[in-house]
């Protein structure tokens, strides 16, 4: 099964920084890749989708790159509501696989 | 506007079972998969199955194999999640989510508390 592996698996960070989150598939997965926003008491909310897809109603500042192996979530200016867990996620055929989550907190 | 609202939370004993509920509402529920995932206390998100509501077909993770079940009911436009003999580090909130490849509508999530 296709691992995903996230870097750093937390951070510190101030407003206005540039935030830079990596997902490591075990194996190519093209740009099957998705990326969400995850806060205490609240649902995931989807950020990106095959892999550099900006979801609806989702801030420009947020980004999305790569494919194969290697993607990257960019947040070109954090902003006091972005302090979050983020994960990245694949999908095949058959099965969601998650990443193990990088958490963004306020330095 | 699209809305995925879940039963309210549930506390079992051991190896009793749950069901949870993720009504839909504002689009063509037979469109989408549902999948469910969970969020054990300090932990990550775990992917637990989907479920093609228009067909009834389904994937189960393999952890929850023979545990899982996932059925539908589309004149109601409601997924269930049924989890069987259930255990302590199954406690978590349990979430329902619209897509196939992606999540793009969640439920509220329904806290599943095993306890005796």
């Amino acid at each position: 099964a296709i691992q995903l592996t996230q870097s750093p698996s937390s951070l510190s960070a101030s407003v206005g920084d540039r935030v830079t989150i990596t997902c490591r598939a075990s194996q190519g997965i093209s740009s099957t890749l998705a990326w969400y926003q995850h806060k205490p008491g609240k649902a995931p909310q989807l950020l990106i989708y095959d892999a550099s897809d900006l979801e609806s109603g989702v801030p420009s500042r947020f980004s999305g790159s790569g494919s194969g192996t290697d993607f990257t979530l960019t947040i070109s200016s954090l902003q006091p509501e972005d302090f979050a867990t983020y994960y990245c996620q694949h999908f095949n055929s058959y099965l969601w696989t998650f990443g193990q989550g990088t958490k963004v907190e306020i330095k | 506007q699209v809305h995925l609202v879940q039963s309210g939370a549930e506390v079992k004993e051991p190896g009793a079972s749950v069901k949870v509920s993720c009504k839909a509402s504002g689009y063509i529920f037979t469109g989408y998969y549902i999948h469910w995932v969970r969020q054990a206390p300090g932990q990550g998100l775990e992917w637990v199955a989907w479920i093609a509501p228009n067909s009834g077909g389904t994937n189960y993770a393999q952890k929850f194999q023979g545990r899982v079940t996932m059925t539908r009911d589309t004149s109601i436009s409601t997924a269930y999640m049924e989890l069987s003999r259930l255990r302590s580090d199954d406690t978590a909130v349990y979430y329902c989510a619209r897509g196939v490849a992606a999540g793009d509508h969640w439920g509220q999530g329904t806290l599943v508390t095993v306890s005796s």
